[in-house]
């Protein structure tokens, strides 16, 4: 099984900040990934597919990277909207899925 | 507009059984793969099951496998989640979620199972 692996699990930024946050995957899995953003009470949300395209209505200021075992997600400038929990997911195993831990980003 | 409504969630005793339904519009629902994912209490997102288009091809997480099964109906636009043998590890928010370039593009607003005595 492909286990995904978040860091940090969680940070602290203040508006304005520029964020990365890192996923990595137990084996290759090519370009295989994506990124979600979870807020309270909600469901999740793509940012993110096949490791670097942007989402339809998904502002720039996120971005992803990476191939073979070690993604990022970066967000350019933080903004009060982006505090959230956010998660990769692999899918080389398609249709098996796995989920990152999750990463919250919290207000400094 | 794409929509997904889940239902069916609510209390049940350990050892008993759930169904949970999703509802779809603003689709073409049978030319889509579907899955669950569900999230326990204040823990991360949960892959659970996936089903083909046609509903013939499935699969499992093995956390529910042989417990859990998943059915689709495209005359009626919606997935199901027949859940047997609940746990206590089984409470959680159930998300139905489209498929789109492998992985869920639109997800539901959940429904909250929890299972205890």
């Amino acid at each position: 099984d492909i286990q995904m692996t978040q860091s940090p699990s969680s940070l602290s930024a203040s508006v304005g900040d520029r964020v990365t946050i890192t996923c990595r995957a137990s084996q290759g899995i090519r370009n295989d990934l994506g990124w979600y953003q979870q807020k309270p009470g909600k469901a999740p949300k793509r940012l993110i597919y096949a490791a670097s395209s942007l989402q339809s209505g998904v502002p720039s200021r996120f971005s992803g990277s990476g191939s073979g075992t070690e993604f990022t997600l970066t967000i350019s400038s933080l903004q009060p909207e982006d505090f959230a929990t956010y998660y990769c997911l692999q899918h080389n195993s398609y249709p098996l899925l796995t989920f990152g831990g999750g990463t919250k980003v919290e207000i400094k | 507009e794409v929509q997904l409504v889940e239902s069916g969630g609510g209390l049940v005793q350990p050892g008993g059984s759930l169904r949970l339904s999703c509802a779809a519009s603003g689709f073409t629902f049978r030319s889509y793969e579907m899955n669950w994912v569900r999230q326990a209490p204040g823990k991360g997102l949960e892959w659970l099951s996936y089903i083909s288009s046609s509903g013939t091809t499935v699969y499992y997480a093995d956390s529910v496998k042989g417990r859990f099964t998943i059915s689709r109906d495209n005359a009626k636009n919606s997935l199901y989640l027949q859940m047997n043998s609940l746990r206590a590890e089984d409470t959680a928010i159930y998300y139905c979620a489209r498929v789109s370039e492998w992985t869920p593009d639109y997800w539901g607003q959940g429904t909250l199972v929890t299972v205890s005595s």
